[in-house]
């Protein structure tokens, strides 16, 4: 049972490049979200797919697209990434109600020089 | 403004030893909370939740406690092993009122070393 599973693990880019994030989940979830982890802060939400067909802002939306592709994957695109965006991303899914937990991905760590 | 914040930011301990993590927040409407154990280079994974009506709950050798009064939670360990060295995050859930999705708020972690 693989759970969530990200690609690429590592990454470099150069300011302007622009890239795809690939996260795939195979327990049937309906909910799946895209987080970056800073040093020093929490877990901030990017974007979220409450079920599939439907994508919502979170607090940090800003510089990135997101595509619920079927119910099994959710991609997140950087179209012209920035050293700000340098950061850990973290895919994760849930069952839809708002007790259950996060099932997290291993992440992907991106570098933009 | 919801917040989450933990204390200490990082600990140290001999194997073998106890210790307590602390997460106060600020929530409301609060749903529950619930405390993910974060190894390096990997994703959190849940350790355990607590709704209002729970004051202790066990799963191991970690014991979780909630006051929902002082709004206050921590997280204890007991007879630590070299595998408990992690980032320990504790997330506040906003009740949702019936929908499928409740805000979280993510605390910043307590960092963890458990040294032999």
């Amino acid at each position: 049972n693989a759970g969530v599973t990200q690609t690429p693990k590592f990454q470099v880019l150069k300011t302007g490049q622009s890239m795809t994030l690939q996260c795939a989940q195979d327990m049937n979830h309906n909910s799946m979200y895209w987080y970056r982890q800073d040093p020093g802060m929490g877990l901030r939400l990017i974007y979220y797919s409450a079920s599939e067909g439907t994508t919502d802002k979170g607090e940090v939306p800003n510089g990135y697209n997101v595509s619920r592709l079927n119910k099994r994957e959710f991609s997140l695109r950087l179209e012209s990434a920035a050293p700000s965006q340098t950061s850990v991303y973290f895919c994760a899914s849930r069952e839809g109600f708002s007790g259950a937990p996060l099932h997290f991905g291993n992440g992907t760590r991106l570098t933009v020089t | 403004k919801n917040q989450v914040e933990q204390s200490p930011q990082s600990l140290i301990i001999l194997e073998g030893k106890n210790c307590t993590l602390q997460c106060n927040y600020t929530v409301s409407p609060f749903s529950n909370l619930r405390w993910y154990k974060q190894d390096t280079g990997r994703g959190p994974v849940s350790l355990t939740i607590m709704t209002f009506s729970e004051n202790t709950k066990s799963n191991g050798r970690y014991t979780a406690t909630l006051d929902a009064d002082t709004k206050q939670s921590s997280l204890h360990i007991t007879a630590s092993q070299l595998s408990d060295s992690a980032s320990y995050i504790c997330v506040v859930a906003v009740d949702a009122g019936g929908t499928s999705y409740g805000k979280l708020t993510f605390g910043q972690g307590t960092i963890l070393t458990v040294h032999p």
